[in-house]
């Protein structure tokens, strides 16, 4: 298996509502991560998380949760978002051994909207 | 502060033709460069990665060079096909255990039939 996987493919959300993005691979990698991108830019960190610790958080808001329950797992918790937070939401993955410097595997990525 | 360009912004040719794309990047200290594919709202697809030590990677009708201590890389795509349209990203690996990815802005390619 060579794939992240991301669910859901689509989110329209309220801004009062809770909801939570989830990213699954399983190529044993150890670093996983969090982008956002808008349109017409390239994706932009908001956090990385190695060994299922986190390591960098981009100065995200706390409207925005991560969570690593396991190796393989990667969750993005929402709340009280605003319409300027909807955007593609790109989960990625590497090895996390710089020894072989390998690259990143990107899932298809959440399309939020927030309402 | 690293930061990646890319030239042109935006590229349409026809059907056939050998193309290049363009990326620049300000610190040469990098782990390596990868170079993605995305078309209109998916995700990013990996074409080639270029270790550090590397001068060039290639597959299929894709050839990647690196230059580190000019800070240059160059995409070849050989007899672009429509298929071929989309955004290109070219991405570096930096900062501490090489736990970021700065990308540039991105080249959309068209190539008309």
């Amino acid at each position: 298996d060579t794939e992240v996987t991301q669910t859901p493919k689509h989110l329209v959300m309220g801004m009062t509502n809770k909801k939570s993005l989830k990213c699954e691979q399983h190529m044993g990698h150890r670093a996983m991560y969090w982008y956002k991108q808008k349109a017409k830019k390239p994706p932009e960190l908001m956090f990385v998380y190695s060994y299922e610790k986190l390591s960098i958080n981009e100065s995200v808001p706390s409207r925005f949760s991560p969570e690593c329950p396991n190796s393989s797992l990667l969750n993005l918790h929402l709340h009280a978002l605003q319409p300027e937070d909807s955007a593609l939401y790109l989960c990625a993955s590497s090895p996390g051994r710089l020894i072989q410097s390998d690259g990143y595997t990107f899932g298809s990525g959440t399309r939020l909207t927030v309402v | 502060k690293q930061e990646v360009t890319q030239i042109p912004a935006a590229l349409s040719v026809p059907e056939g033709e050998n193309l290049v794309l363009n990326c620049s990047f300000t610190d040469s200290a990098i782990y390596n460069l990868q170079w993605f594919r995305q078309d209109p709202g998916k995700g990013l697809t990996s074409l080639l990665l270029i270790q550090s030590s590397q001068r060039e990677q290639t597959s299929g009708r894709l050839n990647a060079s690196l230059d580190k201590s000019s800070g240059r890389s160059t995409l070849y795509i050989a007899a672009s096909q429509p298929g071929d349209s989309a955004t290109y990203l070219c991405a570096v690996r930096v900062g501490t255990s090489g736990s970021r990815l700065t990308f540039g802005e991105g080249t959309q390619l068209t190539v008309n039939p």
